[in-house]
């Protein structure tokens, strides 16, 4: 079974600073999809980005952007400009080709400083 | 207009007892999901229903049963409660797999 690792259980920024959050995950398969979700204090998880393992290009959605490593599985979301409304955990996710089953790591609880 | 909801948002029973958690989406998406977050904040899938059919269901024990009338509804009803059932069930639904939309979190506290 695949596992995803996110080390930094905590982590906070001064607001306006670049931030970077990790994930490593472990599979033997060649197809699959990687995501990042947001889950604010309000507690509605909300899906950030998304990254197709077969697409060398890392996704970026406005301030948000991975950095996709597949031969080193590692996939890390950069946060630019952080706002005081990213403070929240944020879930990496993994999801095989063809499969329904996402996932989730355990999570890195972000806070922005004002 | 709210996307995914889930109702009741707090629950607190004794152990023992039968509660169940219902949860409709607006969106028209075929797949409907239940995930449990436990203390630590882990999300795990319990059970997910593809146009009212069942095609996940995780290891969990039977005494959780969900139902899925139609499609834009998939409740959840769980028998005898015990203390370790205490966690936050989120429904989700999805228009693609993995693109998850999720309701605001059932809360159950058991005593």
């Amino acid at each position: 079974a695949q596992t995803v690792t996110q080390s930094q259980p905590e982590m906070s920024v001064q607001e306006a600073e670049t931030v970077t959050l990790s994930c490593t995950y472990d599979t033997s398969e060649n197809n699959y999809y990687l995501f990042w979700y947001k889950q604010p204090p309000s507690r509605q998880m909300i899906l950030v980005i998304r990254q197709e393992a077969y697409k060398q290009q890392n996704a970026t959605e406005n301030r948000f952007s991975v950095n996709f490593q597949k031969a080193a599985k590692s996939f890390s979301l950069k946060i630019s400009d952080s706002q005081l409304g990213d403070t929240a955990m944020y879930f990496c996710a993994f999801l095989f080709f063809g499969n329904e089953k996402l996932t989730f790591g355990t999570g890195t609880r972000l806070t922005i400083i004002p | 207009d709210t996307a995914v909801s889930q109702t009741p948002k707090y629950l607190v029973t004794q152990m023992g007892n039968d509660k169940s958690i219902k949860c409709e989406q607006n969106l028209g998406h075929d797949t409907m999901y239940w995930y449990k977050q436990d203390s630590k904040k882990f999300l795990k899938i319990m059970f997910s229903y593809n146009n009212k059919e069942l095609i996940i269901n995780e290891t969990v024990p039977n005494r959780f049963s969900p139902k899925s009338p139609d499609k834009a509804h998939l409740n959840l009803h769980i028998n005898s409660l015990e203390l370790g059932d205490s966690a936050v069930y989120f429904c989700a639904s999805s228009p693609v797999p993995g693109e998850l939309f999720f309701g605001e979190g059932s809360r159950l506290t058991v005593l």
